[in-house]
């Protein structure tokens, strides 16, 4: 098992969708969670951080099942811009960014 | 604010070449990193450098040296170019100590080796 696995899509939706990816994780011992978005051919940039409460920014909401091992993303209202891939990153060890581990991506392309 | 700059943006090599990727950053980060990203490997860690004077290794160290010249600047450098080398290059910095702190990414390098 991957020690991070992501959907890796397409996922199409229209304008205005809803939309939600996974990320599973495989060691149970991960610290830190988040989430980055990736355009075509630029450099991933912040998305959020996964908060073990949940935490919501605008249109995303992030969410962690730590008893099932995974991190959610939730897209509402989904505009263009927002097509790009999302990347799930995991952190091992808290607060150490040498210790990041990166999915593949999911892409998402929301249509007109 | 530049933030995290790199060149060059696109470089092709042939075997056995070497040349050095430069990377700069404005924001006055302790931490610095070299990743690179192929298709179905997602971002692999190179090297890092936790603060100025120090460098590690990270995931793929194999055929690349780095260079922490000062706090704003850390080189990556291909001593003797392999086409496995082929990759986008990623320089990312960080502050350090700092809980959940992002990873500000420069434009990346677009490297191809023949």
């Amino acid at each position: 098992r991957k020690e991070v696995e992501q959907d890796p899509g397409p996922f199409n939706v229209p304008e205005g969708a809803t939309v939600a990816f996974n990320c599973t994780y495989s060691n149970s011992a991960s610290q830190s969670f988040f989430w980055y978005r990736q355009d075509c051919r630029k450099e991933p940039k912040l998305l959020m951080s996964v908060y073990s409460s949940g935490n919501e920014d605008g249109r995303f909401t992030a969410q962690l099942n730590r008893a099932s091992q995974y991190i959610s993303l939730l897209i509402r209202d989904s505009k263009l811009s927002d097509s790009a891939t999302y990347l799930c990153v995991v952190n091992t060890e808290a607060g150490n960014n040498r210790k990041l581990i990166w999915g593949l991506g999911t892409s998402l392309a929301v249509n007109p | 604010n530049a933030g995290v700059t790199q060149t060059p943006k696109f470089q092709v090599l042939k075997t056995g070449q070497s040349m050095t990727l430069q990377c700069a950053q404005d924001m006055n980060h302790n931490s610095m990193y070299w990743y690179r990203q192929d298709p179905g490997m997602g971002l692999r860690l190179i090297y890092y450098s936790a603060s100025e004077g120090t460098t590690d290794k990270g995931e793929v160290p194999n055929g690349y040296n780095v260079s922490r010249l000062n706090k704003r600047e850390f080189s990556l450098r291909l001593e003797s170019a392999a086409p496995s080398q082929t990759s986008v290059y990623f320089c990312a910095s960080s502050e350090v100590g700092v809980y959940n702190s992002p990873l500000h990414f420069g434009n990346g390098t677009r490297l191809t080796v023949t």
